[in-house]
């Protein structure tokens, strides 16, 4: 299966502290985006990436929210200190241009106690 | 700010008959439309997009108009199939012209009574 994956599927994590989600784009993608969708809400932009580059990160919390895609390996969202409002569903998406067609991820439900 | 408006949270629609999901946008700069289908535990798929240049674009049994003065665009779905219920969102973006940065809306949950 080529598509794209993450990992966790679920992760559970207590008010402070770091949550990691992990995104490995399609094969042959080297455009990564992240999404959240809160509760009864549509899906948000976070952040968009090349390799080792930070494109546009204007949907990001500018606190304890940083993102990374690195040379090797899959891209990251690392939410520090987290606290109950994170909990979410966070999509990762990947396409293989700048206007090529999006293919999600199954998502990464985090739940924060 | 909601600036992509689905406003029926669900719809229930005979199969074989046509199902009609509707989208409101309130960002006159928006210029690229798309529309996903989403099944319980899996991410988005795409299912067909719309330029603003173009006021319908048909793809099978999926057809989307835009109405650009009204801010509006719907999605036709004819017939209708049992495989057709899923949860649909509506996107947009603005001056990339492509799927970079979408603004979604909340969803539509179509189920298609066999």
């Amino acid at each position: 299966n080529a598509g794209v994956m993450q990992n966790p599927r679920h992760l559970v994590r207590r008010r402070g502290q770091e949550a990691r989600l992990r995104c490995s784009p399609m094969k042959g993608h080297s455009h990564v985006y992240w999404y959240r969708q809160l509760p009864e809400e549509g899906l948000k932009f976070m952040v968009y990436l090349q390799k080792e580059n930070i494109i546009d990160e204007s949907g990001m919390p500018k606190e304890r929210f940083s993102a990374e895609f690195p040379k090797e390996g899959p891209s990251i969202l690392r939410i520090q200190q987290v606290v109950r409002g994170d909990s979410a569903a966070y999509f990762c998406a990947s396409s293989g241009g700048r206007n090529e067609k999006l293919f999600f991820g199954s998502g990464t439900q985090l739940s924060v106690l | 700010d909601q600036q992509v408006k689905q406003n029926s949270p669900s719809l229930s629609v005979q199969e074989g008959r046509i199902s009609i999901l509707n989208c409101d946008y309130t960002n006159s700069m928006f210029d690229y439309f798309l529309w996903y289908k989403k099944y319980p535990a899996e991410g988005p798929t795409f299912l067909i997009s719309i330029s603003s240049i173009k006021d319908k674009n048909e793809d099978g049994r999926f057809t989307v108009f835009l109405n650009k003065s009204a801010k509006h665009l719907s999605l036709h779905i004819v017939p209708s199939q049992p495989g057709d219920s899923a949860v649909y969102f509506c996107a947009a973006s603005a001056g990339s012209g492509g799927n970079e940065k979408l603004t979604f809306g909340t969803g539509t949950r179509l189920t298609i009574i066999p």
